[in-house]
This record gives structure tokens, sequence and C-alpha cells, in this order.
């Protein structure tokens, strides 16, 4: 089973609200990863997860907070988001920060 | 320039038609090859991947690597319009903690 699960499916949000992404992996995975994705682009990495300790931060701004409470679970704490924030946050995960990637199925945000 | 070099399309092509994609990148380090399918509004379905220089086929796909001209295809055969989605490579450097490289993204439609 190669699933990757994220809740919730679409979340539309104010500026000034503080919502919650979550994702979930099965699969013994030890590295997980958040990506942002702006239509017709292509994923851009936001951070990554080695053994439950973050490993890479791509310059995120700090509106953005991720999460790992135990190696199946990654979440991604929102907070005064901003309308260009607006895209699709994916979830991916892999057996280790060197191999192949599997993603789930993405929540689509809206931020107004 | 960029690291990964991949035709954003779109690319129309006849049901039971090759489809074929291809991407290019500037970086020998790079040592891991893997090719997406996303449908819109969907996350990245993993399709192939290979570490090797040479062809991996899985049914109707074929992956091919050239290392020595930094060059790599996905050739689809007998395409359907189920095959219609934007097709992107990825591509990890050793050593890079997950940090995919991905191209722009291959819109391809299948026209029945």
């Amino acid at each position: 089973d190669t699933e990757v699960t994220q809740t919730p499916k679409h979340l539309v949000m104010g500026m000034t609200n503080k919502k919650s992404l979550k994702c979930e992996q099965h699969m013994g995975h030890r590295a997980m990863y958040w990506y942002k994705q702006k239509a017709k682009k292509p994923p851009e990495l936001m951070f990554v997860y080695s053994y439950e300790k973050l490993s890479i931060n791509e310059s995120v701004p700090s509106r953005f907070s991720p999460e790992c409470p135990n190696s199946s679970l990654l979440n991604l704490h929102l907070h005064a988001l901003q309308p260009e924030d607006s895209a699709l946050y994916l979830c991916a995960s892999s057996h280790a920060a060197q191999e192949t990637q599997y993603f789930g199925p993405g929540t689509r945000l809206l931020v107004l | 320039q960029k690291e990964v070099e991949q035709d954003p399309g779109p690319l129309s092509v006849p049901e039971g038609a090759i489809v074929s994609l291809n991407c290019t990148y500037s970086n020998s380090a790079f040592q891991y090859f893997m090719w997406y399918r996303q449908y819109s509004r969907k996350g990245p379905e993993l399709l192939m991947y290979t570490y090797s220089s040479g062809n991996k086929e899985d049914g109707r796909f074929t992956a091919q690597v050239d290392k020595s001209s930094k060059y790599i295809s996905l050739f689809i055969r007998d395409s359907q319009p189920s095959d219609s989605a934007t097709y992107l490579c990825a591509i990890l450097k050793t050593d890079s903690w997950g940090k995919l490289q991905f191209g722009a993204g291959t819109q391809v439609v299948v026209t029945p």
C-alpha cells in the first residue's frame, strides 16, 4: 500500500484564522515532506522531516509552522495567511530522504 | 538556467499514438529519476522510477535514462484519453536530503 492521506480536502480561511493541515502514512516511511503547488506549476518544496526531525526549511515564512508528532503523522499549522498563499498543499513520504517520494491527494487552500 | 528543463506543452496526440516526453538536466550529481502523472486538482502519482542508465518498462510505460547526455524520457504506448494529464519529471541528487528537482511538467491531451 503506497497511500498518503491528507485532511481536509478543501479549506477556506480568512487572514486572521488559525488552521491545520494533516498528513498520515502507514508505510513505515521515515521521511515526510510538505510542498506547495500553484496552478500550472510544479510542486515547490517547503519542509523535509527525516526521522521526525526537521532537516530542510526552504525559507518558508513563519506563518507556516510544521510539526511531526510521530513517524506516521505530519501537520502544517497555518496562521495569518495571505491571499497569495492560496494553493494546493501536498504531503509526501519516502522510506528515507534519498528515496522515491509518494504524494498524497493534497489540500486545496483558499485564503480570503 | 533551471537544473531540469521540460517542455510544458501542451502535447496533443490521437488515441493509440505513442506519447514521447523528455527532460534534460544540467548536473551530473543527479542520480535518481522519477516520472509522476498528475490529473487536474489531484496529487502527483508516481509512475516510474529508475536509478541507472537504460530502459525500464512497466506495461504501456517505458522510462529511459541517458546519463552521458543528461537526458531522460518517458514513452506511453497505445495512449488512451485517460492518459490526459500533466507529466512531471523529477530528479534527485545524491546527498540532497530528499530535495526533488521537478521539471515544469508537460500537459498531455489524448484525443479520441
